[in-house]
């Protein structure tokens, strides 16, 4: 069964500068989708950003960026420039091909400290 | 686009009542999904839905709670008798079609089961 895991529940990174969060996964599949999630306090949640596991090449949108490794089933998200407004619930998902399910991890708390 | 639209945003009741919760999901989307999100047991996949037919059903809990999807533009989700334990937020999700597609949720129902 594919499981998602991040391993860190909390963190804080200062305004301004660079955090990156951490997702790993397992599967034996080898055609999937990830995402990263957000979720603010107002509970919406908010796709950041996507992830095709046969492109090679790392998704980016504007100050989120991921480091996808394939090989060791590590997804991980880098905020830089962090700004207030990204403080918020982060989860990592993992949704097979073909597969309507999306697999959620249990989510890293992000604070961001002024 | 409107997004997807739940209703009621917050509802309170008291143990034993019905509860029933609305989503319109966004227009042209295939499949719908219905999700319940506590602190114990983070994001759980209840139910969803292909082109209105219910694909698996096997996060729903108990015989408690049903769903239906009567047309491509709304679908319903209803606990009857509720429980305190029932007390959860509840998001519905859709998406253009099986498989790759992201996942856009709707901003979710607060309930508390008194």
């Amino acid at each position: 069964a594919q499981t998602v895991t991040q391993s860190q529940p909390e963190m804080s990174v200062q305004e301004a500068e660079t955090v990156t969060l951490s997702c790993t996964y397992d599967t034996s599949e080898s055609d999937y989708y990830l995402f990263w999630y957000k979720q603010p306090p107002s509970r919406q949640m908010i796709l950041v950003i996507r992830q095709e596991a046969y492109k090679q090449q790392n998704a980016t949108e504007n100050r989120f960026s991921v480091n996808f490794q394939k090989a060791a089933k590590s997804f991980s998200l880098k905020i830089s420039d962090s700004q207030l407004g990204d403080a918020a619930m982060y989860f990592c998902a993992y949704n097979r091909y073909r597969d309507d399910k999306i697999i959620f991890g249990k989510g890293t708390r992000l604070h961001i400290l002024p | 686009d409107a997004g997807v639209i739940q209703s009621p945003r917050h509802e309170v009741t008291e143990m034993g009542q019905e509860v029933t919760l609305r989503c319109k999901p966004i227009s042209g989307h295939n499949s719908l999904f219905w999700y319940r999100q506590t602190m114990m047991r983070g994001l759980e996949l209840l139910i969803y839905f292909n082109n209105n037919v219910p694909i698996d059903d096997s996060g729903m809990p108990e015989d408690r709670f049903s769903a239906k999807m009567p047309n491509a533009s709304f679908s319903t989700l209803k606990i009857q008798p509720s429980e305190p334990r029932d007390s959860a937020v509840y998001f519905c999700a859709s998406s253009p079609d099986r498989g790759k597609e992201t996942q856009y949720f709707g901003p979710g129902t607060r309930l508390l089961v008194l």
